[in-house]
């Protein structure tokens, strides 16, 4: 079956950088987009960006534009997401999500990780 | 502020049925037909519940269904039961610039 497994708790003082992990398995990695979305306390979900694991192409949400960096393995079938100049908003958990096959446009979430939780803290 | 609006919260006794909105725009809900549902229970991870504005996943029961009526799309939960007291979620695909946006998000209670 689908897994996707996510590396575990982070602290990071501001403007620090965070590198997360999501190792997939139980489907072909590049044949499918990978999603990240965040949730800070107390808010609702936040679409970060996706990617597209065969070309390697990311494409992100306005609001993290410059900050974000989505990268894949093929050899790991992992999922890496960094995002750089952090704030005490950027506190939250931090999922991955498998997305829609790469020739689909649209489509839909239907496997998670388990979500990373990031401490932005001076 | 989210990019799709839904109400912070409904409400329903066990038996009874709830609709959620979830309103966008051309550019979001009423452009495609990719609105997803998710539920949500706090800690925990998010499930799909509606895929294409109207498809269930296999293992969600047929108590959940879902609508699209130009900007607006709408979850419908019937035979309300303790267990679907959650959040939820309403997800559009809004095209090659935005991709993809998240409602606020719904607080179900179930009475």
């Amino acid at each position: 079956q689908v897994q996707l497994e996510q590396s575990g708790a982070e602290v990071r003082k501001p403007g620090a950088s965070v590198k997360l992990s999501c190792k997939t398995s139980g489907y072909t990695f590049t044949s499918y987009y990978i999603h990240w979305v965040r949730q800070a306390p107390g808010q609702g979900l936040e679409w970060m960006g996706m990617l597209n694991p065969s070309g390697g192409n990311m494409m992100s949400a306005q609001k993290f534009k410059g900050r974000v960096t989505m990268t894949g393995d093929t050899s790991t079938t992992t999922v890496y997401m960094e995002l750089s100049g952090l704030k005490s908003e950027d506190t939250a958990v931090y999922f991955c999500a498998r997305g829609s096959l790469i020739v689909v446009i649209g489509g839909a979430m239907p496997d998670w990780g388990q979500g990373t939780l990031v401490t932005v803290s001076s | 502020q989210s990019a799709l609006t839904q109400p912070r919260s409904v409400s329903g006794s066990p038996g009874q049925s709830v609709t959620v909105s979830c309103t966008g725009t051309s550019s979001d809900v009423g452009g495609y037909n990719s609105v997803s549902w998710y539920q949500h229970h706090p800690g925990k991870v998010p499930k799909l519940m509606i895929f294409d504005v109207n498809k269930r996943p296999s293992g969600v029961p047929d108590r959940f269904s879902g609508s699209k009526s130009g900007n607006t799309a709408s979850l419908t939960i019937s035979g309300l039961q303790a267990e679907d007291e959650a959040d939820y979620y309403c997800c559009s695909y809004a095209g090659s610039y935005t991709f993809w946006v998240f409602g606020g998000g719904t607080k179900l209670t179930v009475l």
